[in-house]
């Protein structure tokens, strides 16, 4: 089956701990996202990638770094500098058709 | 800031009733795009509407667009059960999304069986 897959589903962390969270697509998709939700929150922005070896920040970068080391993967951390990190996060890639293809989400919990 | 804004954030309708749902965005876009989020999972694509483009039908979707008020609707005609999801609109910039969409903050549809 085609798609993209997120892992863990649910993720806890404790304050100060760095967390990774996975994304991986089958899709032959070049461009790759992070996107963060927050409770009746719409989605924003966080990191982006359009090509392997290469991203760029989204609208709320700070605190998050990412690498694109494989066309299929798109890891995100969330570092010890991200103040709020409770929240749902998404991946999503697309094509050339411009909409995006999203995964099942990861909610990660600050303990 | 969030681009796109959506109206009414909550909508409960009876089953067999239309629901409409509006978005407007603040500034030029290449595209717009309706989403849907069942709770606690992913988003789903449901259309894409250029900037040059009026109208567009999909099943039971019909989405217009009115670039002269900066606005899109989102019609759902004949609700079933399995509608009630949360729904959003995303802007696409002049790279036509390549760079990112911009989501509004939803409207929450409840269908009453």
């Amino acid at each position: 089956d085609g798609g993209i897959t997120q892992s863990p589903k649910y993720l806890f962390r404790k304050e100060g701990q760095n967390v990774t969270l996975s994304c991986e697509q089958n899709l032959n998709h070049d461009a790759m996202y992070w996107y963060r939700q927050d409770p009746g929150q719409g989605l924003r922005l966080i990191y982006y990638s359009q090509i392997v070896n290469d991203f760029q920040k989204g609208d709320i970068a700070e605190g998050y770094s990412v690498s694109r080391e494989k066309k299929e993967s798109f890891p995100l951390t969330v570092t010890s500098a991200q103040k709020n990190p409770t929240a749902f996060y998404l991946c999503a890639s697309s094509d050339q058709r411009a909409w995006q293809f999203f995964g099942p989400g990861t909610r990660l919990t600050v303990l | 800031s969030q681009q796109g804004e959506e109206d009414p954030q909550a909508l409960s309708i009876q089953e067999g009733e239309n629901a409409t749902m509006n978005c407007s965005y603040k500034t030029s876009i290449n595209n717009l795009q309706w989403y849907r989020q069942n709770s606690g999972r992913g988003l789903v694509h449901l259309i894409l509407i250029r900037s040059n483009e009026r109208e567009k039908h999909s099943g039971r979707l019909r989405v217009t667009l009115d670039t002269s008020k900066k606005s899109s609707s989102l019609l759902i005609t004949a609700s079933r059960a399995a509608d009630t999801a949360s729904y959003f609109c995303a802007t696409a910039y002049s790279g036509g999304g390549a760079d990112g969409l911009t989501f509004g903050k939803g409207t929450h549809l409840i269908i009453q069986p």
